[in-house]
């Protein structure tokens, strides 16, 4: 039973360019949280899709966009790029249900760098 | 502002001890409470989640919560050197959303 897996491992990217991210979660699983973790604090939290729409929304700007497909994967894309994107991207999936709902599973992550 | 708010360590616990970890939250009207593993340059894992006031365990592992003072914890029992990682607490807020406190570091030694 394959996990959540994601892809790139690894990006590089310049200011102001785009990027988009992937993430196919646990098979079963129907849900997909994005976070954003920078090096040496906890991931926060960017959007969750579910049944294609964005259910949920951190504090993130506009720049931060998603999709869901009808397959359950997922896409993360920024739009002009910081520095400050610079970050470990995390895939979470889980199954909208209580209590399953509060079992997230996150995948191996997507390390981008903005220079 | 919601919060959740760890102590960055590194907390050192000798071998066969029992670590204690802490985190307090800011929003009183927080649902459901996690406690995830993450070893360096991995994602985190879920140890365990709880909910209700009191103790829950799974293996070594102790959650403790306490919603009036707004305060979890997660206990380890005859730590082992495997169990060295950062210990993130995060929250479910009234909002339904999951803040992630910063994380403590443990080291078990050896």
């Amino acid at each position: 039973d394959a996990g959540v897996t994601q892809s790139p491992t690894h990006l590089i990217k310049t200011r102001g360019q785009q990027v988009t991210l992937r993430c196919s979660p646990k098979s079963g699983h129907d849900t997909v949280s994005w976070y954003q973790q920078a090096l040496g604090q906890g991931p926060q939290f960017i959007f969750q899709y579910y049944e294609e729409e964005e259910r949920q929304r951190g504090n993130f700007p506009d720049r931060f966009s998603g999709h869901q497909f009808p397959n359950y994967s997922s896409e993360l894309n920024v739009n002009a790029l910081l520095l400050g994107d610079s970050a470990l991207y995390l895939c979470a999936s889980s199954l909208r249900v209580f209590p399953s709902q509060e079992t997230q599973y996150f995948g191996p992550g997507t390390r981008l760098l903005v220079l | 502002q919601k919060e959740v708010e760890q102590n960055s360590g590194p907390l050192s616990v000798p071998e066969g001890a029992i670590a204690s970890l802490n985190c307090t939250y800011s929003d009183r009207g927080s649902q459901s409470f996690f406690w995830y593993r993450q070893y360096s340059g991995k994602s985190p894992e879920l140890i365990m989640f709880i909910y209700s006031n009191g103790d829950k365990e799974d293996g070594r592992f102790t959650a403790q919560l306490n919603k009036a003072s707004q305060y979890v914890s997660l206990l380890i029992r005859d730590s082992q050197p495997s169990d060295s990682a950062t210990y993130l607490c995060a929250v479910r807020g009234r909002d339904d959303k999951i803040i992630f406190g910063k994380g403590t570091r443990l080291h078990i030694l050896p």
